[in-house]
């Protein structure tokens, strides 16, 4: 396996428009992340999946933003209606959660796709 | 909530070490990790650090933690041309997500 993938790496779109991420984890891991970064800061959460279920979802997830992970495998980030504000690298990571009374959650990250909304 | 904090650029002559400090707010985070971002690369996982221990040393890198104070720290030996990067402290948070600092810039001069 050569990691997590994610495409596009690069997008540019303009304002108004929807655009779709893809993410590809490491084949064996359970958890999959998205984080969002701009330019001069570090990752923020977005939001997580264990296998297919959406566990938890930032505040920072406005209602245009839509994730999935069907059938656990790869994830898609939608952004509807897309703002400048929105311009960031979006960051994908996967982990493999171990089970109960295993606190280590080793996430590992893709390259990132940088979104420009002109 | 959550903010990790970190000094925002280090220039280093190379041979010479480095620090990276980082202070964190959640005591209950069980593990902080040091990632490392190059131009074009995806964030790598350099080390971490388990809230019970205070220090981990491993080849060039030592991490030392004060969970008191909530700081933690980032040696590099040695430091070379290619460990010019942006290094980011993270706290592990509710057991999945992480919290990052803003990054420090690292610059190794000859």
């Amino acid at each position: 396996d050569t990691g997590v993938s994610q495409d596009p790496r690069h997008k540019i779109t303009k304002r108004g428009q929807n655009v779709t991420f893809r993410c590809d984890p490491i084949s064996e891991h359970n958890r999959l992340y998205w984080y969002r970064q701009t330019l001069g800061q570090g990752p923020e959460f977005l939001t997580y999946f264990q296998n297919e279920a959406q566990l938890e979802k930032s505040r920072l997830l406005s209602d245009r933003f839509s994730a999935e992970r069907p059938k656990g495998s790869f994830s898609t980030l939608e952004i509807q209606r897309t703002e400048q504000g929105d311009s960031a690298m979006y960051l994908c990571a996967s982990s493999q959660r171990g089970g109960v009374g295993t606190a280590y959650n080793e996430q590992f990250f893709g390259p990132g796709t940088r979104l420009t909304v002109l | 909530g959550e903010d990790v904090e970190q000094s925002l650029f280090l220039s280093v002559r190379e041979g010479d070490s480095s620090v990276i400090n980082c202070t964190y707010t959640d005591s209950s985070s069980t593990y902080l990790y040091w990632y490392k971002q190059e131009p074009g690369a995806g964030l790598q996982l350099l080390t971490y650090i388990f809230s019970n221990m205070d220090m981990k040393q491993d080849q060039r890198l030592t991490v030392l933690l004060n969970k008191k104070d909530k700081h933690l720290s980032l040696r590099i030996a040695d430091t070379q041309t290619g460990d010019s990067a942006i290094y980011f402290c993270a706290e592990s948070i509710d057991d999945y997500k992480l919290s990052f600092g803003a990054g420090t810039t690292v610059t190794v001069r000859a």
